[in-house]
């Protein structure tokens, strides 16, 4: 079954610096990926789709990258902020028009 | 627009009670979504409607049953309460016949079995 990894439950940074949180699949390869922010007590806001055709996506300080061959998505945050401290989670499909599947996410701290 | 609302948001239950946990979307969307959140678990898909009338199974729909008599509801009813039931629940909602489409989450219910 698909299993997807992220690469570590929480990731401490400073201000200004880029923060670069890791997402891993394993079997299926997914036509698109998501990734939604997550924070305390609340529920998941998305960020960014990307498709499997798509190597790069971006939003503002945000920017996603999509290698199929690596089965890894990279989720970047340029010019961090404390105000970007929350849990990201990925998320895609397990199989071709299936409901989506989440990673367990990855807890940025952004210290000033 | 409310978006996505959940009923209630805290709850504590005694092993074997049951409830109701109630979600509702006023963006007329036709896919709606029951997850459960546990530490270090992530969030894990209980069931899913793909529109009115209609519901399937997720990774952990043991335990639950859902309903969706009108569009913009979606029900998760717990018969007997288990102490393994005890989680964040969050329901969520998203547009189009897709599940590539953006999902919409409401502020979820915080379930406490005992």
């Amino acid at each position: 079954s698909q299993k997807i990894e992220q690469n570590s439950e929480a990731l401490n940074i400073q201000e200004g610096k880029t923060a670069t949180l890791t997402c891993n699949y394993t079997n299926y390869s997914p036509a698109y990926l998501q990734w939604y922010r997550q924070d305390p007590g609340r529920g998941p806001v998305f960020l960014l789709l990307i498709r499997e055709n798509e190597k790069e996506k971006r939003k503002e300080r945000l920017k996603v990258t999509f290698d199929t061959t690596l089965k890894q998505s990279l989720f970047h945050i340029t010019a961090s902020q404390p105000a970007d401290s929350a849990t990201y989670l990925c998320a895609l499909e397990a199989q071709a028009g299936t409901a989506l599947i989440f990673g367990k996410g990855t807890t940025l701290s952004v210290s000033s | 627009n409310a978006g996505v609302t959940q009923t209630p948001k805290f709850r504590v239950l005694k092993t074997g009670q049951s409830m109701t946990l109630l979600c509702a979307q006023d963006m007329n969307h036709e896919y709606m979504y029951w997850y459960r959140q546990d530490p270090g678990m992530g969030l894990r898909l209980i069931h899913y409607s793909v529109g009115e009338g209609t519901t399937a199974k997720g990774e952990v729909p043991d335990g639950y049953n859902v309903s969706r008599l009108k569009k913009q509801n979606f029900l998760l009813g717990l018969e007997s309460a288990a102490p393994s039931q005890t989680s964040v629940y969050f329901c969520a909602s998203s547009l189009a016949e897709l599940f590539e489409e953006t999902q919409y989450f409401g502020p979820g219910t915080r379930l406490l079995v005992l």
